[in-house]
């Protein structure tokens, strides 16, 4: 089992629609969690890391259910711009160190 | 600029010859942080460092690849003999010890060809 997995897709929706995506994680020691964006050959850009309390950002919105070990981003009102890849980040504590792994993304089309 | 640079932004080099890349962190960064990513493929850790020292490394870091950052701050990426394989996106990024939870910041990164 992938230590980070997420639904490839891609996504294809309409504009103004919402569209949520979901990400589980293996290790139950993993401490913290993020959403990056990645656009076509660019690099990753942080767009939310993921509380327990749940947070949301605009149009965003992020979970996290540390039982079920899986995090979850909301995206309301879709917009063109927000086509992309969605990267699930775990940050996981290795011996004295910190990693982060990575998810494969999942890619969203979003369609005038 | 603030932000993470890297140089260069494109490499295309034949197969066999050695290749190095440069990153310079964010400047009250202590930690750096080099992944490399193929295409429909999240990153993937390679190394990293703490001020100067490479504290680990992948075991996808083959003896030709060695990084360093002799002074704590810039870093670099050196692949030796390059095979057709290392053909990919090197992102580096760095962040500070103190700060898990904000994540990290990426370089724009150097896209490698090998021919």
């Amino acid at each position: 089992r992938k230590e980070v997995e997420q639904d490839p897709g891609p996504f294809n929706v309409p504009e103004g629609a919402t569209v949520a995506f979901n990400c589980t994680y293996s290790n139950s020691a993993s401490q913290s969690f993020f959403w990056y964006r990645q656009d076509c050959r660019k690099e990753p850009k942080l767009l939310m890391s993921v509380y327990s309390s749940g947070n949301e950002d605009g149009r965003f919105t992020a979970q996290l259910n540390r039982a079920s070990q899986y995090i979850s981003l909301l995206i309301r009102d879709s917009k063109l711009s927000d086509s992309a890849t969605y990267l699930c980040v775990v940050n996981m504590r290795a011996g004295n160190n910190r990693k982060l792994i990575w998810g494969l993304g999942t890619s969203l089309a979003v369609n005038p | 600029d603030t932000g993470v640079s890297q140089d260069p932004r494109h490499k295309i080099t034949k197969r066999g010859q050695n290749v190095t890349f440069r990153c310079d962190p964010i400047s009250e960064h202590n930690r750096l942080y080099w992944y490399r990513q193929t295409l429909g493929q999240g990153p993937e850790f390679l190394t990293y460092f703490q001020n100067e020292a490479q504290l680990e490394k992948s075991r996808l870091l083959s003896d030709r690849f060695s990084a360093e950052r002799p002074k704590g701050s810039f870093s670099t990426l050196e692949i030796q003999r390059t095979e057709q394989g290392d053909s990919a996106m090197y992102l580096c990024a760095s962040s500070t010890e103190d700060r898990p939870l904000y994540g990290y910041t990426f370089g724009s990164g150097t896209r490698l060809t090998v021919v």
